[in-house]
């Protein structure tokens, strides 16, 4: 019964360096969302999958690339890493982008870039 | 603009005591809300949705369209209610789909 699982769930990365932050669902999800979580900020949505084929740019896109590998995986790219990306990221999934159904998170990513 | 508010960034009361989380949003049409806890490191959980009127955990909230509130309550505070609570209101724009965040209220019941 995972959900959403999403790895690693802590990196550390040197500035310039890049990564990729994997999500993967099991509930045959048709939306996926990658949000950022900031102290003071709540959450905020980076990339956002409506369907598999698709993507899109949410609030706080600029830095990060996105990919919907299939229906179950949605991946975060950090293609050259600064300082402000260091956050807690979420992956979420659910049925579609305009159902009234919960969206389902991931444990989350830890990342700090030094 | 759709935007969630919460008021408080931290709300500290004593067990026992009754809890009242504020959300006030803006939102044209017709909003769906929910309520979503986070407890220490781990990861987001829906509490519960304004469209299912059900009582989770002894928590509450009504939708006030006329306030545009949303706001969470209990009527008595126990120590596991301790966690940061995010009022979360549906974005039907376009086909986005995703979930606007209000920047959270930290409770902490104390014993």
């Amino acid at each position: 019964n995972a959900g959403v699982t999403q790895t690693p769930k802590f990196q550390v990365l040197k500035t310039g360096q890049s990564m990729t932050l994997q999500c993967a669902q099991d509930m045959n999800h048709n939306s996926m969302y990658w949000y950022r979580q900031d102290p003071g900020m709540g959450l905020r949505l980076i990339y956002y999958s409506a369907s598999e084929g698709t993507t899109d740019k949410g609030e706080v896109p600029n830095g990060y690339n996105v990919s919907r590998l299939n229906k179950r995986e949605f991946s975060l790219r950090l293609e050259s890493a600064a300082p402000s990306q260091t956050s807690v990221y979420f992956c979420a999934s659910s049925a579609t982008p305009r159902s009234n159904q919960p969206q389902h998170f991931g444990d989350g990513t830890r990342l700090s870039i030094l | 603009a759709q935007r969630v508010t919460q008021p408080e960034k931290l709300l500290s009361v004593f067990k026992g005591a009754p809890v009242e989380l504020k959300c006030n949003y803006s939102y044209s049409g017709s909003p769906e809300l929910f309520w979503y806890v986070q407890y220490s490191r781990q990861r987001l959980q829906l509490l519960l949705r304004h469209i299912s009127r059900e009582s989770i955990k002894g928590f509450t909230a009504d939708l006030n369209k006329g306030e545009t509130s949303f706001h969470l309550k209990k009527p008595f505070a126990q120590e596991e209610d301790s966690a940061m609570y995010y009022c979360a209101l549906q974005n039907y724009g376009g086909s986005q789909g995703n979930l606007i965040f209000g920047k959270g209220t930290k409770l902490s019941v104390k014993p």
